[in-house]
């Protein structure tokens, strides 16, 4: 089953322009983290921003939060004031409880491609 | 900030040839992933290490091995290459086992 959804393969936002990235997860663990990357076009895999199943308040880094509804297993994140270096695709992931699992999984990704 | 370096960046190889992906994690991490992203697809977990032990195994070939050594740079062996092995790998470190895990730039490999 996959563990981490994302629903929208691709968006396009104005400069300047809020933007939300869809994101729901599936677990029975009760600890566990969520992470959101970005991947420009030349490659790399960015960290943006975590939240922790415990964390009571959403994260914020900068121009991006975090929409943790856990009751809803979603993990939206919002990037406000869009730029066009915000041009990319975007990962959702999640890492699980257990003591020897210390993977990522990964959702397919959401492009988004803001225009001027 | 020191980031995690891979090297090759690029490397091409033929089928049937062997190939060997470093990666130094950042200063003080202790704990290496790596991670294949095909072409189009998001990036799939091959293994992991801390503290020069493995600590978990997800879908890596039989053909790949990897280890971590004393200075915690982490190296991936890949032999037989098949058409198929063609992605970006993805070398990731943290400071600890559940800490973030910060990818470095990957190393693309081709494989004709």
């Amino acid at each position: 089953a996959q563990k981490i959804t994302q629903t929208q393969p691709g968006m396009f936002v104005q400069e300047k322009e809020a933007v939300t990235l869809d994101c729901t997860y599936d677990t029975s663990d009760q600890s566990y983290g969520l992470f959101w990357y970005k991947q420009p076009s030349s490659g790399e895999m960015i960290f943006l921003i975590y939240q922790g199943s415990y964390d009571e308040q959403n994260a914020t880094e900068g121009r991006y939060s975090l929409n943790f509804q856990k009751a809803r297993k979603s993990a939206n994140l919002v990037i406000s004031a869009s730029q066009l270096g915000d041009s990319a695709m975007y990962f959702c992931a999640m890492r699980e409880g257990g003591s020897n699992d210390y993977k990522l999984s990964f959702g397919a990704g959401t492009t988004v491609t803001v225009r001027a | 900030a020191a980031g995690v370096i891979q090297s090759p960046r690029h490397l091409i190889k033929e089928k049937r040839e062997t190939a060997t992906l470093k990666c130094y994690p950042i200063p003080r991490h202790d704990t290496v992933y790596w991670y294949q992203q095909g072409p189009g697809q998001d990036p799939q977990f091959l293994i992991s290490f801390y503290e020069k032990m493995q600590s978990d195994k997800g879908s890596i070939p039989d053909r790949f091995s990897a280890q971590q050594f004393s200075d915690y740079h982490s190296e991936l062996n890949m032999s037989s290459l098949e058409l198929g092995d063609s992605a970006l790998y993805f070398c990731a470190s943290s400071a600890a086992p559940l800490g973030t895990q910060y990818f470095g730039p990957g190393t693309r490999l081709l494989v004709l």
